[in-house]
């Protein structure tokens, strides 16, 4: 089976800097992978999915990059309401297995 | 407008089976290409995959819970089933469903989830 990786667990950085999650496949998955936000509290939120396709109404600061085994979820510019745990999440058709979460707060 | 609902008990003892339904609104599972999924969160803990069922029936589970776990749909009620065996405190979690608009697409409309604790 699949099994997802995330890099850092968790960060602390400034409003303004540039963040960037790491997620690693045990195998290759194409572009199936998709980012999500949860805030505290609150349901999860489909970011980004096909690696790099982001959603409709989530900001452009997020950007998704990545294929085969490796993928990096970047905000360019970190917000207060950006404080949150980015799960990615491989979704071929026989498995959504998701990683373990880096959860992201402010310095 | 998309909505869905998960429903059940809140409280189940250990070895006992877990039931629950997930309401649905604003689309179809007779629809090709649709799905609907149940994750769960323990407390504190990460989002874990359970199950996954298509529009025409077929049933993805996750290999470390598919002896215990068996998803199905009613489309009549625009609802699906998820039951889960032998229930364990380590079951303890909150437990969402959400749909998947295509075959291969992640989840993109959730229900607010549901709480379920196991203890005797």
């Amino acid at each position: 089976d699949i099994q997802m990786t995330q890099s850092p667990s968790s960060l602390s950085a400034s409003v303004g800097d540039r963040v960037t999650i790491t997620c690693r496949a045990s195998q290759g998955i194409s572009n199936y992978l998709a980012w999500y936000q949860q805030k505290p509290g609150k349901v999860p939120n489909l970011l980004i999915r096909a690696a790099s396709t982001l959603q409709s109404g989530v900001p452009s600061r997020f950007s998704g990059s990545g294929s085969g085994t490796d993928f990096t979820l970047t905000i360019s510019s970190l917000q207060p309401e950006d404080v949150a745990t980015y799960y990615c999440q491989n979704y071929n058709s026989a498995r959504f297995t998701f990683g373990p979460g880096t959860k992201v707060d402010l310095k | 407008q998309i909505t869905l609902k998960e429903s059940g008990p809140t409280l189940v003892k250990p070895t006992q089976t877990l039931t629950l339904t997930c309401t649905f609104s604003g689309f179809s599972l007779t629809t090709s290409g649709v799905g609907v999924g149940w994750i769960r969160q323990p407390p504190g803990e990460a989002l874990e995959w359970l199950a996954l069922i298509y529009w025409d029936d077929d049933r993805r589970y996750s290999p470390s819970l598919r002896s215990r776990l068996t998803i199905t749909k009613d489309t009549s009620k625009n609802q699906v089933v998820l039951t889960m065996t032998n229930m364990d405190p380590v079951d303890t979690a909150t437990y969402y469903c959400a749909q998947s608009k295509y075959y291969a697409f992640p989840f993109d409309n959730w229900g607010q989830g549901t709480l379920v604790t196991v203890s005797s």
